[in-house]
């Protein structure tokens, strides 16, 4: 099982839409959570922090379940440049800053 | 404030020629991490400084592979000889010490796309 695991997509959705990603991580003892972005031949940004509250940040929204292994990143009224691959990250386990990144989800944004 | 930068942008090669990466980081970062990035995937961890001390470089292919931070300052990652398979983009990125913590925020360079023909 990968260490981290997320729909490589492509998801295609018109502008306005809501879409919703998700990952899943093996390692129960990871406690920071990511995603990032990656625009094409871009390098990656930080997105947002994952918190076991859940977060929002505009149009985005991150949620954590730590009992299932398991984040999410939902973004609302799409643009047309939120198009882009969105990796999610975790940490390799307690204290450590080392991080274990996705493959990432690939998503179009049309007009 | 300047970025993380890395030169060259772009390097082919044939297979079994040497290559070298050089990065800078973030001015006041501590920590350096080199990744490689194929093509569909996430970066992958090759190695991390903090200072000019190696911290992790358990995924670094030390055969071929190897790189420095002498001064605790810029980096190069060198790969000699190359095979068809390290085409990849390297990306370096550096984060801050902060309270005697390494901050989880890391800020990545623009890479160096190299191709291995």
């Amino acid at each position: 099982r990968k260490e981290v695991e997320q729909d490589p997509g492509p998801f295609n959705v018109p502008e306005g839409a809501t879409v919703a990603f998700n990952c899943t991580y093996s390692n129960s003892a990871s406690q920071s959570f990511f995603w990032y972005r990656q625009d094409c031949r871009k390098e990656p940004k930080l997105l947002m922090s994952v918190y076991s509250s859940g977060n929002e940040d505009g149009r985005f929204t991150a949620q954590l379940n730590r009992a299932s292994q398991y984040i999410s990143l939902l973004i609302r009224d799409s643009k047309l440049s939120d198009s882009a691959t969105y990796l999610c990250v975790v940490n390799r386990g307690r204290n450590t800053d080392k991080l274990i990144f996705g493959t990432g989800t690939r998503l179009q944004v049309f007009p | 404030e300047a970025g993380v930068a890395q030169s060259p942008r772009y390097k082919i090669i044939e297979k079994r020629q040497s290559v070298a990466f050089w990065c800078n980081p973030i001015s006041g970062h501590a920590t350096l991490y080199w990744y490689q990035q194929i093509l569909g995937q996430g970066p992958k961890l090759l190695i991390q400084f903090q200072n000019n001390g190696v911290v992790d470089d358990s995924q670094l292919p030390k055969d071929r592979f190897s790189a420095e931070r002498l001064k605790g300052v810029d980096s190069t990652l060198k790969i000699q000889p190359a095979k068809l398979e390290d085409s990849a983009v390297y990306l370096c990125a550096s984060s801050f010490l902060a309270g005697g913590h390494i901050s989880e925020t890391q800020y990545f360079g623009p890479g160096t796309r190299l191709l291995v023909l």
